[in-house]
């Protein structure tokens, strides 16, 4: 069955590395999204794209980077992580209209001591 | 300003209908109604969408008043696996952007055995 993956699902990392987070579809939807999620915030768009080499930033896009180089992966890159980055990180794919109907991921829990 | 209102919390034995209203008076004319829902430590769970008409599908019913200000989802049989956060969610068809789906505070549906 197709289906959307999020690796690694937990990380501990440190203040000030580069981490990247995995998203890897096989529905060959068009359109892919990084989503973080905090208590009191509810879901905030990071970054989406809705093709191979397009991407495009979200309401809370600093700190954080996406390259799509083939529809089935867009990695998101913490370039120097810090504590408010520790979140659980969820990635979404759709095909048709990109804001309805969007199939979510397992999600990452990060935390940045 | 909320585009939608829920209520917090509700309950419903194991086996029956479970009801979840959710109010829209400001709804525009090419808004659609879109329910997902969260389940703990999971992904957000695309649901249900619908314009005007009433929609049905494999998990549940969407039912839109004529006036479309308000609109109750209904899980036939729920099943204590059901229980979960329930969001409504209003916006335009292909809408959207550097917000992404944006949810409020849902219902926390708990289902009693």
């Amino acid at each position: 069955d197709a289906e959307i993956t999020q690796s690694p699902r937990h990380k501990i990392t440190e203040t000030g590395r580069q981490v990247t987070l995995a998203c890897h579809q096989t529905w060959n939807h068009n359109n892919m999204f990084w989503y973080r999620q905090d208590l009191g915030h509810g879901l905030r768009l990071i970054h989406y794209s809705y093709g191979v080499h397009d991407t495009n930033k979200g309401e809370v896009s600093d700190g954080y980077s996406v390259s799509r180089s083939n529809t089935e992966d867009l990695p998101l890159t913490l370039e120097s992580a810090a504590s408010s980055q520790t979140s659980v990180y969820f990635c979404a794919s759709s095909d048709g209209d990109p804001w309805g109907e969007q199939y979510f991921g397992p999600g990452t829990r990060l935390t940045v001591t | 300003d909320a585009k939608t209102t829920q209520p917090p919390s509700m309950d419903c034995a194991e086996g029956r209908a479970a009801n979840l209203p959710c109010n829209h008076s400001t709804i525009s004319g090419n808004e659609y109604v879109y329910w997902y829902r969260q389940i703990h430590s999971q992904g957000p769970q695309y649901i249900i969408h619908g314009l005007k008409n009433n929609e049905t599908n494999e998990m549940a019913s969407l039912i839109i008043t004529e006036d479309r200000k308000s609109s109750t989802l209904i899980l036939p049989h729920a099943t204590l696996r059901d229980t979960a956060v329930y969001y409504c969610i209003v916006r335009p068809y292909s809408g959207g952007g550097a917000d992404g789906l944006t949810f409020g505070k849902g219902t926390h549906l708990i289902i009693q055995p």
